[in-house]
């Protein structure tokens, strides 16, 4: 099974920053890659798929890079809305996979 | 507009059964691959299972594979999580979500608000 790994796994931040997250795939899965967005109660957002397309109505603050093994999630210009965990997910073949989050937290 | 909206969750005894809905509109339901996701207290999201659009393949997480069951009624617009065995650590909000080709090109971009399924004694 193909494992899914972040980092870091909690990130303490302030309104403004400019905030990195790694996921590492365990083997390549091309562009396969979706970034998620969860506060609190909610169900997760979906922020980015095929590695670096934006969803719909998503702010343009959020990009996402990476292909193979690597892929990053960067929120520039941090927002007070932005605090809130971040998962990567693997969709290459029929299974997903989630990495375990990454909670950005106020600094 | 598109909606998923769960329903099942209860409180369940050890080794018991469980039943979880979910019931899709505002889409062709009958294109799409079908996911669930669950999230146990305090923890993070872990993919369960998916269905294909006609029913005719599913795959599961090797957790609950041979104790869970997905599969759908495409004339209802519904799917369904069949739950046997049921552990302590079932315990979570199962979540279904519309899977590929969501959005065209990807995974889940819908979401149901999730349904609460407690195992206890």
């Amino acid at each position: 099974d193909i494992q899914m790994t972040q980092s870091p796994s909690t990130l303490s931040a302030s309104v403004g920053d400019r905030v990195t997250i790694t996921c590492r795939a365990s083997q390549s899965i091309s562009s396969w890659l979706a970034w998620y967005q969860q506060k609190p109660g909610k169900a997760p957002k979906l922020l980015i798929y095929e590695a670096s397309s934006l969803q719909s109505g998503v702010p343009s603050r959020f990009s996402g890079s990476g292909s193979g093994t690597e892929f990053t999630l960067i929120i520039n210009n941090l927002q007070p809305e932005d605090f809130a965990t971040y998962y990567c997910q693997r969709y290459n073949v029929n299974a997903r996979t989630f990495g375990q989050g990454t909670k950005v937290e106020v600094k | 507009e598109v909606q998923l909206v769960e329903s099942g969750g209860d409180l369940v005894q050890p080794g018991g059964s469980l039943r979880l809905s979910c019931a899709a509109s505002g889409f062709t339901f009958n294109n799409y691959w079908m996911s669930w996701v669950r999230q146990a207290p305090g923890k993070g999201l872990e993919w369960l299972a998916i269905i294909n659009p006609d029913g005719s393949a599913t795959d599961f997480v090797d957790s609950v594979r041979g104790r869970f069951t997905i599969s759908r009624d495409n004339a209802k617009n519904s799917l369904f999580l069949q739950m046997n065995s049921l552990r302590v650590e079932d315990t979570a909000v199962y979540y279904c979500a519309r899977d590929w080709p969501g959005c065209g090109r990807c995974s889940a971009d819908y979401w149901g608000q999730g349904t609460l399924v407690t195992v206890s004694s």
